[in-house]
């Protein structure tokens, strides 16, 4: 049972454009999500999170939209540049319920930014 | 401030034998997970450590194993290695305060390859 889906699993986009990512949940008891980008032979390094007491959470070219009717958000990368080309990976966890840190993650989905 | 550091990075084991799989985490944090990531599924929560003990657990049978140490460094063990543990390995660490949840700080992995 996949609570935490990504379903594209690839997404090209023009250097300069705009890059969304979308990402889905079952668990309505997740209430605290994260997008973390990786680099092969790396580990995932964190991006933005947000809480479910927002629904929009802002960093530099970073801004994560979180709606919890639809049990959906995305992440938004303008303007778009070649370093960004990465696998990035959408993770939920329900703090407030357990206490604990088990992320569930999606699977993935490669963003490639064209020059 | 030294990030996550996994040992070792690449391992090669044969069917049936066990394998040690060791993180520091970054100084302060007492919280590490361990995740599992194969092509296509993403990274599978294992398990989480905090004070030594066991938090949370994820849908994976008894071979795998892990334990914390007073230093907040954690080995996970696999026992009688089947092929299909062939995965990279990840540890992540994160700072606990009773504020609420924070991201998680991974290291580069250990890749193990059972033949």
């Amino acid at each position: 049972d996949q609570q935490v889906k990504q379903n594209s699993p690839s997404l090209s986009v023009q250097e300069g454009r705009i890059s969304i990512l979308n990402c889905d949940y079952t668990n309505s008891m997740f209430d605290y999500f994260l997008w973390y980008k990786k680099y092969p032979a790396e580990g995932p390094t964190f991006l933005i999170s947000i809480s479910s007491i927002k629904d929009k959470n802002e960093d530099g070219r970073f801004t994560v939209f979180l709606n919890k009717s639809a049990k959906h958000l995305s992440l938004h990368i303008v303007p778009s540049q070649p370093g960004d080309s990465a696998v990035y990976f959408c993770a939920a966890s329900d703090w407030g319920t357990s206490g604990t840190y088990k992320y569930i993650f999606g699977t993935g989905t490669r963003l490639k930014v064209l020059a | 401030k030294a990030g996550v550091t996994q040992t070792p990075r690449y391992l090669i084991k044969t069917r049936g034998q066990q394998v040690t799989l060791s993180c520091s985490p970054i100084s302060g944090h007492r919280s590490v997970s361990w995740y599992q990531q194969t092509p296509g599924q993403g990274l599978q929560f294992l398990f989480e450590y905090f004070s030594e003990t066991q938090r949370n657990k994820g849908n994976f049978p008894g071979r795998f194993s892990g334990r914390q140490f007073s230093n907040s460094r954690s080995e996970m063990n696999v026992s009688t290695l089947e092929l299909g543990d062939s995965a990279l390995y990840l540890c992540a660490s994160s700072l606990d305060w009773a504020g609420g949840p924070r991201e998680q700080y991974f290291g580069p992995g250990t890749r193990l390859t059972v033949t």
